[in-house]
């Protein structure tokens, strides 16, 4: 089975920009979840798809969106980019949500 | 106030050595996760454990519910176990990560 797999793995954006990062889960995973880490703040949860609905949202500003389509594929938006967007920004599916996560191998995303 | 404390925040052993790492946390929580991070950013889920003791290969996570405390244990550590490691937990709708233990192995 192919791995989880993100699109793309390095972008490079200027502030007040806008980006959308891709994520495709293991086939025949439903949940899909989003991360970002950084240096300074480490791994922080973003939030958690399953079967096209948001299931959870961690502590982050409405700048940063996402959604799931229906064959469980999964997009992030970050709009007006400020520079401490700048991260790696990490994907994980699973079967179900409490299940194993499996992590892609993430976006660098560096705003100037 | 982080709800995951990680312990040693780095660590050097010599191949062959067992290593400890250590995790607390201060919420009420479903499961914790073991997570090894490699250089380049790659992270694989070692365990995910709600109760007890599992073990695969040479690695062993145990955790105390009671202590809301667990533990991530190598024994005959290799240099390819040199990676981060982190701890992880879920509560009902949110993660909480540690800040990661940087372990390397020295031949």
């Amino acid at each position: 089975k192919a791995g989880v797999t993100q699109t793309p793995r390095y972008l490079i954006k200027t502030r007040g920009q806008q980006v959308t990062l891709s994520c495709s889960p293991i086939s025949g995973h439903r949940s899909v979840s989003w991360y970002q880490q950084t240096p300074g703040q480490g791994l922080q949860f973003l939030f958690e798809y399953f079967s096209e609905t948001q299931r959870n949202k961690g502590n982050f500003p409405g700048r940063f969106s996402g959604r799931q389509f229906s064959n469980s594929r999964s997009e992030m938006n970050v709009s007006t980019l400020e520079l401490g967007d700048s991260a790696l920004y990490l994907c994980a599916s699973a079967m179900e949500s409490r299940d194993t996560q499996y992590f892609g191998p993430g976006t660098r995303l560096t705003v100037l | 106030k982080n709800e995951v404390e990680q312990s040693p925040q780095n660590l050097t052993a010599q191949e062959g050595e067992f290593i400890t790492i250590n995790c607390s946390y201060s919420v009420g929580i479903s499961a914790l996760h073991w997570l090894q991070q490699h250089p380049g950013g790659g992270i694989v889920s070692l365990f995910m454990l709600s109760s007890g003791k599992k073990k695969h290969g040479r690695l062993i996570a145990t955790i105390n519910i009671q202590e809301k405390h667990s533990s991530l244990h190598i024994t005959a550590s290799h240099p390819r176990d040199s990676a981060v490691y982190i701890c992880a937990v879920r509560t009902g709708n949110q993660f909480y990560f540690g800040t990661g233990t940087s372990l390397t192995v020295i031949p």
